[in-house]
C-alpha cells in the first residue's frame, strides 16, 4: 500500500477482554515497529521486527501483550484481559531496514478499556 | 542505554524570525538521530535525519538539525518561520532496533 494501515482507527472495549491491533506495513518493509503514546508525551518503544523475528520486545509492558508478524508483513499486537492502564495510542511504524533508515507512522488505533 | 531530551516543552516565535527546537541525547556507539513533526490527529511525520558525515543536515519544509557530537545536541532549526509551522516536533534515536523519543516540543509561531 501508500502507506502504513493501522486497524481499527478506534477501539472500545470492556475491563478483562483480549484485543488485537493490526498493522499493514509498507510493501518491502523489513523493519517494523510497535509504539505506546499516552497524551502529551512521544511514542514509548513497545516492539520489533525485522522480517518475522522479533528481535526486540524489551518496551512490553508485561505479559499480558504480545506481537508477531508471521510472514514477515502484517503483524498483530496483542492485549490479553485488558486493563484501563492500557488505553492509549497505539502506533506502528515502519522502514525499509533498520535504524538508519526513516520510519513511517501508521495513524495509530485509540484503545480505550472502560 | 540510550536516551533522548527534548529540555523546553514549549517554543513561541513569531513568523518570519528563526526556530530553534532543542534535543539532547545519550547514545552508546554512533547515533542514528531523527526529527519527526506531529499535526493535530495525524502520525508522525518525518522531517530530517543524521546517520554520518556533514553534522548539517536539511530535510522538509526547510527544516535543518545540526549534530553537535561534542555538545551532544542536534536541534532543529528554519531560518524563517511559518505559521503553518507550528505542530508538536519530537526528536528521536534509533540503533539496534530499539528506538527513543523525546516527549515533544510544542512550536507555536504568531503572525
Amino acid at each position: 500500500g501508500a502507506g502504513v494501515s493501522q486497524s481499527p482507527r478506534y477501539k472500545v472495549t470492556k475491563r478483562g477482554q483480549d484485543v488485537a491491533l493490526r498493522c499493514d506495513p509498507i510493501s518491502g518493509h523489513v523493519s517494523l515497529y510497535w509504539y505506546r503514546q499516552a497524551l502529551g508525551q512521544g511514542p514509548e518503544f513497545l516492539t520489533y521486527f525485522n522480517y518475522e523475528a522479533q528481535q526486540d520486545k524489551s518496551g512490553l509492558p508485561n505479559d499480558r501483550f504480545s506481537a508477531e508478524r508471521p510472514e514477515g508483513s502484517i503483524s498483530t499486537l496483542t492485549i490479553q484481559r485488558t486493563e484501563q492502564r492500557d488505553s492509549a495510542m497505539y502506533r506502528c511504524a515502519s522502514s525499509l531496514v533498520g535504524g538508519s533508515t526513516e520510519a513511517f507512522f501508521g495513524q495509530g488505533t485509540r484503545l480505550t478499556v472502560v | 542505554a540510550q536516551s533522548v531530551a527534548q529540555p523546553e516543552d514549549q517554543v513561541n516565535v513569531a513568523e518570519g524570525n528563526p526556530l530553534t527546537v532543542k534535543c539532547t541525547y545519550s547514545v552508546s556507539g554512533n547515533p542514528y538521530l531523527f526529527w519527526y513533526v506531529q499535526y493535530p490527529n495525524r502520525g508522525l511525520q518525518f522531517l530530517l535525519k543524521y546517520i554520518t558525515g556533514d553534522n548539517l543536515v536539511k530535510g522538509s519544509y526547510g527544516f535543518e538539525a545540526e549534530f553537535n557530537k561534542s555538545q551532544t545536541s542536534f536541534h532543529l532549526k528554519k531560518p524563517s518561520a511559518l505559521v503553518s509551522d507550528s505542530a508538536l516536533y519530537f526528536c528521536a534515536s534509533f540503533g539496534a532496533g530499539k528506538s527513543t523519543f523525546g516527549d515533544g516540543t510544542t512550536l507555536t509561531v504568531k503572525p
